[in-house]
């Protein structure tokens, strides 16, 4: 089963904050985050490995509540760069190598 | 390096036709996967490897075959074209499974 991510869409202005949110019912051994830009393939951001390690890239960071199945993805000060889709991956105790993403999160930032 | 190399990049089929999209690494990493990417989803994960000679299925196996006689490649073959596997096909590679995943540029398949 997928996991679920929030919001599905955002707007910002530049300099503004974003959250969004990935959440799964399944026991997860690692959270991937990737950005989408239309028409080409994700890019890797972060991964993070449970223990609710915290990483961070820039003004991008990321945390894994180990215990709810829940990541989130901090987008600090935006940039127009930052705008695309958001995807998290997930990889599960079991069937290791067998990945999920969610339907991803659209993030707009305007001047 | 070249990283992930899929071709071709656009492919338009006709229903019952047969394909093979290929996929390359030189990166020399042991795990590959396909994914497929319907408008305005996320990725669906079709099969995927773990080192040559092993492969698995993923979320939607169905329609697809793989091997993996190499380190370095992994091609995807449609075996009957249908139009509901009209999508954009991703392949990816890493050191291991869940680690960071390179993508290729993607083959966008139409299925007429």
């Amino acid at each position: 089963q997928q996991p679920v991510q929030s919001p599905q869409a955002v707007i910002l202005r530049e300099g503004e904050d974003a959250v969004i949110n990935c959440s799964s019912s399944k026991a997860l051994y690692s959270v991937h985050w990737y950005r989408q830009k239309h028409g080409e393939a994700p890019v890797f951001l972060m991964i993070l490995l449970k223990g609710g390690e915290q990483k961070g890239h820039e003004k991008i960071s990321a945390s894994f509540n180990e215990k709810k199945q829940q990541s989130s993805l901090y987008l600090t000060a935006s940039q127009l760069s930052y705008s695309g889709t958001y995807f998290c991956g997930t990889f599960a105790n079991t069937n290791a190598g067998k990945s999920t993403f969610g339907d991803g999160t659209t993030l707009t930032v305007k001047p | 390096n070249a990283g992930v190399t899929q071709t071709p990049k656009f492919q338009v089929l006709k229903t019952g036709q047969s394909m093979t999209l290929q996929c390359a690494q030189d990166m020399n990493h042991e795990y590959m996967s396909w994914y497929r990417q319907d408008p305005g989803m996320g990725l669906r994960l079709i099969h995927y490897s773990v080192g040559a000679g092993i492969t698995d299925q993923g979320e939607v196996p169905n329609g697809y075959n793989v091997s993996r006689s190499t380190t370095e490649d992994f091609p995807l073959r449609l075996l009957s074209a249908a139009p509901s596997q009209t999508s954009v096909y991703f392949c990816a590679s890493s050191n291991r499974p869940n680690e960071k995943l390179f993508f290729g540029s993607g083959t966008q398949l139409s299925v007429l």
